[in-house]
């Protein structure tokens, strides 16, 4: 099956600098990466995601990238602020009929000083 | 609209007692799923069902059962509870056409078995 490996496990940053996080993942059929975010306590809610078929996606102050040939994504945060500080988990799955079964990175607890 | 709402958010158990995680979603998803996120970890798949009276195996099924009668509703069993089921537990739906790839979270179940 899929494994996803997510580094670094924490990263802390200071508020208005860039954050990245990088995952890796095994299995060569994977077709969709999504990023889920989840602060303390609460449920993990998507803030982007990315298909195989493109390279670079971009949301405001956040990007995913892809390189399906090492099979590796990234999530950059550009002007980090305080309510940036959460829990980030990166995730990878083959869309398909059956459903959207993601394999989850282990997280990357983020925590942006004011 | 509630989206996805999981009861109990809270519960203690003693080994080798049985409870039921309750799950319902308002959305007519046809796909539900199953996780659980033991403390600084991933999500892991435990079941999942792309409709009612299908249900499938995740990555950690073992001491859990499900069962789908109704598209809204997507209990999960203990039985024989044990401390490595000590957790919490995600309920998650998706839709089956168009974007599907979004999963939507509860807001768990945080269980401790002692």
């Amino acid at each position: 099956g899929e494994n996803v490996e997510q580094h670094p496990s924490t990263l802390s940053v200071q508020e208005g600098d860039s954050a990245v996080i990088k995952c890796t993942y095994s299995d060569s059929a994977s077709n969709y990466f999504p990023w889920y975010k989840q602060e303390l306590g609460k449920r993990p809610q998507l803030i982007i995601d990315i298909r195989s078929n493109v390279g670079e996606k971009k949301d405001q102050r956040i990007a995913v990238t892809l390189n399906k040939t090492a099979k590796h994504f990234s999530l950059h945060i550009t002007e980090t602020q305080p309510e940036d500080s959460a829990v980030y988990f990166c995730a990878a799955s083959m869309i398909k009929a059956a459903g959207n079964k993601l394999t989850f990175g282990g997280g990357t607890r983020v925590l942006v000083k004011p | 609209n509630a989206g996805v709402t999981q009861t109990p958010k809270f519960r203690i158990l003693k080994i080798g007692q049985s409870m039921t995680l309750q799950c319902t979603q308002d959305m007519n998803h046809n796909y539900m799923y199953w996780y659980r996120q033991d403390p600084g970890m991933g999500l892991k798949l435990i079941y999942y069902s792309v409709g009612a009276g299908i249900t499938d195996k995740g990555e950690v099924p073992n001491g859990y059962n499900v069962s789908r009668s109704t598209t809204e509703d997507f209990p999960l069993r203990l039985e024989l509870a044990a401390p490595s089921q000590t957790s919490v537990y995600f309920c998650a739906s998706s839709y089956s056409q168009g974007a599907r790839e979004k999963l939507f979270f509860g807001s768990g179940t945080q269980l401790s078995v002692l």
